[in-house]
């Protein structure tokens, strides 16, 4: 079957430390997202990606970093420069064309200790 | 911008009542596209519906409903005879072609309580 598949579920991060949340898809779509979610914020946007080795910066970018080395990857890291980092990561995935809505993974929800 | 405006952010309703959410947007767009989508418990994004700019019809599955104003920029999502699998959050996004890319701006959702 096809999809996506976020790994892990569950993310446990001391502070000062980076970590990098996986993305994978078998979908074959051009485009790729990472959003973050929190409570009463709704999904915001961090990063996209709509062809392989190129990828803009979205609404909240600061202190996250990723690459786009393979067409079915998007990993984020999130950086120790990010101050709240707290929270669920959303990864989806959609066809360049657009309109055609997007497919998303099952999240990861990170927690600083 | 694209903006996307969900007003009540959380709504309890006894089971079998009918609920409705709201959703207003904007966009200088002339084409664009609206998506609501469910998030249960598990966090997974599940896609209910997608409607083009050019359509208005409104649409009917099982027991959703939705309600495309484009005179009043409205998105509205409705859910009859409620049930406890209705319990979630549940979301309205608009696409945004802007300068070529292909991005959805989300509101903040809606958390439906259904109550037994």
């Amino acid at each position: 079957d096809g999809g996506i598949t976020q790994s892990p579920k569950y993310l446990f991060r001391k502070e000062g430390q980076n970590v990098t949340l996986s993305c994978e898809q078998n979908l074959n779509h051009d485009a790729m997202y990472w959003y973050r979610q929190d409570p009463g914020q709704g999904l915001r946007l961090i990063y996209y990606s709509q062809i392989v080795n190129d990828f803009q910066k979205g609404d909240i970018a600061e202190g996250y970093s990723v690459s786009r080395e393979k067409k079915e990857s998007f990993p984020l890291t999130v950086t120790s420069a990010q101050k709240n980092p707290t929270a669920f990561y959303l990864c989806a995935s959609a066809s360049r064309q657009g309109g055609y809505g997007y497919t998303f993974g099952s999240g990861t929800r990170l927690t600083v200790v | 911008a694209q903006k996307v405006t969900q007003a009540q952010t959380e709504i309890s309703v006894v089971e079998k009542e009918d609920v409705t959410l709201d959703c207003v947007y904007e966009t200088r767009d002339t084409t664009y596209y609206l998506f609501w989508y469910k998030q249960p418990p598990s966090g997974e994004l599940v896609f209910l519906i997608r409607r083009n700019s050019f359509d208005e019809q409104n649409e009917i599955s099982g027991r959703y409903s939705w309600n495309f104003q484009k005179s009043t920029s409205s998105f509205n999502f409705t859910i009859t005879a409620s049930q406890v699998v209705d319990s979630a959050v549940y979301f309205c996004a608009l696409s945004d072609f802007s300068e070529g890319n292909n991005r959805l701006a989300f509101g903040k959702g809606n958390q439906v309580v259904v109550i037994p």
